[in-house]
């Protein structure tokens, strides 16, 4: 069966210790791999997507890679302001447009 | 630019009774609609997607069900709500393209009593 998961599920990190978030997935014909950011309450936010395995895309402190089989959620220098959960999605044949979530990391950053 | 509008933002309603959340987008037509659900600690569940007015595949049997009576305007509903039916609802839309992102509203937390 198709799935998406991802690890941890919470992470705590002092200001400016860098770490990754990781997504793993079991898919066929992947199609796309998009990570969301939620702040409590909110709708998810829409932060990258990748294509094909080698990808890589940036956005101030994030950097989101794709191999075949996952992808990581690099943050570097974290400030208290990332603090979030982090939720990865991928789209693949078979699912047509519809994108399958995975659980999410609370990522915490403490000043 | 597009907007998506979804409420309320919060509801509290007792066993049994019934539901409706609304959602519109503005700025686009014909896109593709979603109703997610996202319990505590979860990741999100589709429930219901739309490419078209009175068009909607279901996902999850439930309790729920969903309408589409004009182009931009996603509703869920039940007749009787219970309580397995508490959760933080999204409604989402996106272009219809492959490939495309979801751009999600932002939510009702449903507690049901």
């Amino acid at each position: 069966e198709d799935q998406v998961t991802q690890s941890p599920e919470a992470l705590r990190l002092q200001e400016g210790e860098s770490s990754s978030l990781n997504c793993s997935y079991t898919v066929s014909g992947l199609r796309g791999l998009f990570w969301y950011r939620q702040d409590p309450g909110k709708g998810p936010e829409f932060l990258f997507t990748l294509y094909s395995a080698g990808e890589e895309k940036e956005k101030e402190r994030l950097k989101a890679t794709l191999t075949k089989k996952e992808s990581f959620l690099h943050i570097t220098a974290p400030k208290p302001e990332d603090s979030a959960t982090y939720l990865c999605a991928v789209q693949a044949s078979g699912y047509g447009n519809k994108l399958v979530f995975g659980a999410g990391t609370i990522l915490r950053v403490k000043s | 630019s597009q907007t998506i509008h979804q409420w309320p933002a919060t509801l509290v309603q007792p066993v049994g009774s019934p539901l409706s959340l609304e959602c519109t987008v503005e700025g686009t037509s014909n896109p593709n609609l979603y109703w997610y659900r996202q319990a505590a600690g979860r990741g999100l569940q589709l429930l219901f997607y739309s490419v078209g007015i009175g068009q909607i595949s279901s996902e999850v049997p439930q309790n729920l069900s969903a309408s589409r009576p004009q182009d931009r305007q996603f509703i869920l509903s039940s007749k009787k709500l219970l309580l397995s039916d508490s959760g933080f609802y999204l409604c989402a839309w996106s272009p219809g393209q492959l490939r495309e992102k979801l751009f999600f509203g932002s939510g009702t937390q449903l507690s049901v009593l």
